[in-house]
């Protein structure tokens, strides 16, 4: 069975600090994709990155980076000198991906809440 | 709107009292999600549509709930009976394909349903 564990329930970090968030994952296929999503105060969730499991490679998008590793079933996910804006709840999450259904039926983990003070 | 848009965002219901909760995706996307998150965890997958076709109910959690989008664009999530275990945050979201390489899911505000 698909499974996403984010062992960090909560975090926190004083402003400018760089914090890493914990991934892992379980499935039993060869195709699948792995996100991020931001849930702000607000309640919207917001997407971050999708990756092929696939496509191993790192990924930096201005402060924000992914390290995936298969060997190791991770999607760890960092953010450089982390800002007060920054604080909100961050979920990992796993898809099938459509090689067996048509569409993405997406697992989420439990999220982490991540609090920067400034 | 440029968004998924939902409606109400909060919803206070008697147990026992049926509710009907609204999604409006963004336009022309063809595929369209509901979600279930409770307290402190993260959404679990309800039901998808693929314009008007309901191709996935695996996560409805009774017969009690039930949803539907008869023209392709708006949906609606409705519960009878309601209990207390249902009280949630129910997400919609939707996407222009449903899945691929480049698809992305687009999440609305959420209805938050309290049920006393």
């Amino acid at each position: 069975a698909q499974k996403v564990t984010q062992a960090q329930t909560e975090i926190s970090v004083v402003e400018k600090e760089d914090v890493t968030l914990d991934c892992v994952y379980e499935t039993r296929d060869t195709t699948y994709y792995l996100f991020w999503y931001k849930q702000p105060p607000s309640g919207e969730l917001v997407f971050l990155i999708r990756r092929n499991s696939f496509d191993e490679q790192n990924e930096i998008s201005g402060r924000y980076s992914w390290n995936f590793q298969k060997s190791t079933s991770s999607f760890n996910f960092t953010i450089t000198a982390s800002q007060v804006v920054d604080s909100a709840v961050y979920f990992c999450a796993l898809s099938e991906g459509i090689m067996k259904t048509s569409y993405d039926k997406v697992i989420f983990g439990p999220g982490t809440s991540l609090s920067v003070i400034p | 709107g440029a968004g998924v848009s939902q409606s109400p965002r909060y919803k206070v219901a008697k147990r026992g009292q049926d509710v009907a909760l609204r999604c409006d995706p963004i336009s022309g996307h063809v595929s369209l999600f509901w979600y279930q998150q409770a307290l402190g965890q993260g959404p679990e997958f309800l039901t998808y549509f693929q314009n008007e076709a309901q191709l996935d109910k695996s996560g409805l959690p009774s017969d009690r709930f039930f949803a539907e989008r008869p023209e392709g664009s708006v949906s609606t999530l409705k519960i009878q009976r309601t209990q207390q275990e249902d009280s949630a945050v129910y997400l919609c979201a939707s996407s222009l394909a449903g899945g691929g390489a480049t698809d992305t899911q687009y999440f609305g505000p959420g209805t938050r349903l309290t049920v006393l």
